[in-house]
């Protein structure tokens, strides 16, 4: 247990179904990230949090909808996906003092888009 | 501008052999450099940060890194592999206390009898 937890871990979806990804952080921390991870490609950043604000959204497309509802939660609405949107999505948190303490990061959502 | 490269994508060693993970790291002002493990449909976990003071770190698993500015290097290495060890490890960088990090695109540590 890493102190950010994301359900679901695995995830099949159709490409007209429209589901979403969890975060949840007790840490206390006040920043989280959404990162997606494709086979043989780099760690890609989606999006950044502060204090619930988004404040960074690295041109992902609409079918990605991100939600951040308080400083412990993070949710990744889906729908209409490509089966090319198939990776591994982690989550990642991080409190004021990131450069001393880097960023916490859960276990992931494997996500199939069939 | 931070920006981190690591050198091979794909490291084998030998199980008892040295381990080498190499990271150059780019920034205008003193950085704050880390090392990550990732474990198979896992997340990244922290094995080991330098922010200032001593220059080699010590990190979790028998892992160590030494930060050479005169080099931009933070180079990871254990002095003997185990199985145990195969993973992917992401090298990153920060710039100040509310700076992002930066992560380079990661090394894969195969290890073999």
């Amino acid at each position: 247990e890493t102190g950010v937890t994301q359900t679901p871990r695995h995830l099949v979806m159709g490409m007209t179904n429209k589901k979403s990804l969890k975060c949840e952080q007790h840490l206390g921390h006040n920043a989280m990230y959404w990162y997606k991870q494709s086979a043989k490609k780099p760690l890609e950043l989606m999006f950044v949090y502060n204090f619930k604000e988004q404040t960074e959204n690295n041109s992902v497309p609409s079918r990605f909808s991100p939600e951040c509802p308080n400083s412990s939660h993070l949710f990744l609405h889906l729908h209409t996906l490509q089966p090319e949107d198939s990776a591994l999505y982690l989550c990642a948190s991080s409190g004021e003092d990131r450069a001393n303490y880097g960023y916490t990061f859960g276990s992931g959502t494997r996500l199939t888009v069939v | 501008a931070q920006s981190v490269t690591q050198l091979g994508s794909h490291v084998s060693v030998s199980e008892g052999a040295l381990v080498l993970l190499r990271c150059n790291y780019s920034s205008s002002v003193p950085p704050y450099l880390f090392w990550y493990v990732q474990y198979p449909n896992q997340g990244l976990q922290l094995l080991l940060k330098y922010t200032t003071g001593a220059t080699l770190v010590k990190g979790i698993n028998g892992f160590e890194a030494e930060f050479k500015k005169s080099e931009t290097s933070f180079h990871l290495t254990k002095p003997s592999a185990h199985m145990s060890d195969a993973a992917e490890y992401f090298c990153a960088v920060s710039t100040g206390t509310a700076s992002k990090l930066t992560f380079g695109t990661g090394t894969r540590l195969q290890v073999t009898l």
